[in-house]
């Protein structure tokens, strides 16, 4: 069975441009969860969302935005991107909202 | 506030020596606390603890929680160089809503060998 699935792998992009990034759960999992891990620190809560819909919003700006389609897929997006936005995006999928994360390897977006 | 404390931040030993990785946590509605490796980008899940005083063991590493003293131990034995990696405790809160898992910063673990 795949895993969580993340794309793309590495990103640059410039200050004050867009940036979309995607997650495919495991088979089977509903709920679809992303984390921002900046370099030498754990990884902090953005997004938790479940059958399509949000579920939990971390302390983020609102220029931080998600979505889930009706496959369970998701897709995290960053406008205005700031130099402090370079980090590993996680996404993480469980069956339920708060039950058995599994992470996928990350998006590496930096800003420059 | 919300947090999550790991102790120590980096620890270097030799392979073959046991290590002790603490983590303390001080969240609203605790539901359980979990403990990943993190060795390139992926955490991948060691253990979920809900219940003070239950050891949880899985070959080398075993975990408990302490739910009146708010922490927990990740203790690794006769510790190899494929135990390198950060480990990181996260905290699983709130009593109905989603708010996510709250994460402590690491413990870098270096195993020489």
């Amino acid at each position: 069975d795949a895993g969580v699935t993340q794309s793309p792998t590495h990103l640059i992009k410039t200050r004050g441009q867009h940036v979309t990034l995607r997650c495919s759960p495991i088979s089977g999992h509903k709920s679809v969860s992303w984390y921002q891990q900046v370099l030498g620190q754990g990884p902090q809560f953005i997004f938790q969302y479940y059958e399509k819909e949000e579920r939990g919003r971390g302390n983020f700006p609102d220029r931080f935005s998600a979505r889930q389609f009706p496959n369970y897929s998701s897709e995290l997006n960053v406008n205005a991107l700031l130099l402090g936005d370079s980090a590993l995006y996680l996404c993480a999928s469980s069956t339920t909202v708060r039950y058995g994360y599994t992470f996928g390897s990350g998006t590496r977006l930096t800003v420059v | 506030e919300d947090k999550v404390v790991q102790s120590p931040l980096s620890l270097v030993v030799h392979e073959g020596d046991t290590v002790t990785l603490n983590c303390s946590y001080e969240v609203t509605n605790f539901r359980s606390l979990l403990w990943y490796k993190q060795e390139k980008k992926a955490p991948t899940f060691l253990f979920m603890l809900t219940s003070s005083g239950i050891e949880k063991k899985s070959g080398r590493l075993s975990s408990i929680l302490d739910k009146k003293e708010l922490f927990s131990i990740l203790n690794i034995t006769a510790t190899q160089t494929g135990d390198s990696a950060v480990y990181l405790c996260a905290v699983d809160h709130s009593g109905g809503g989603a708010d996510g898992l709250t994460f402590g910063k690491g413990t870098h673990l270096i195993i020489q060998p």
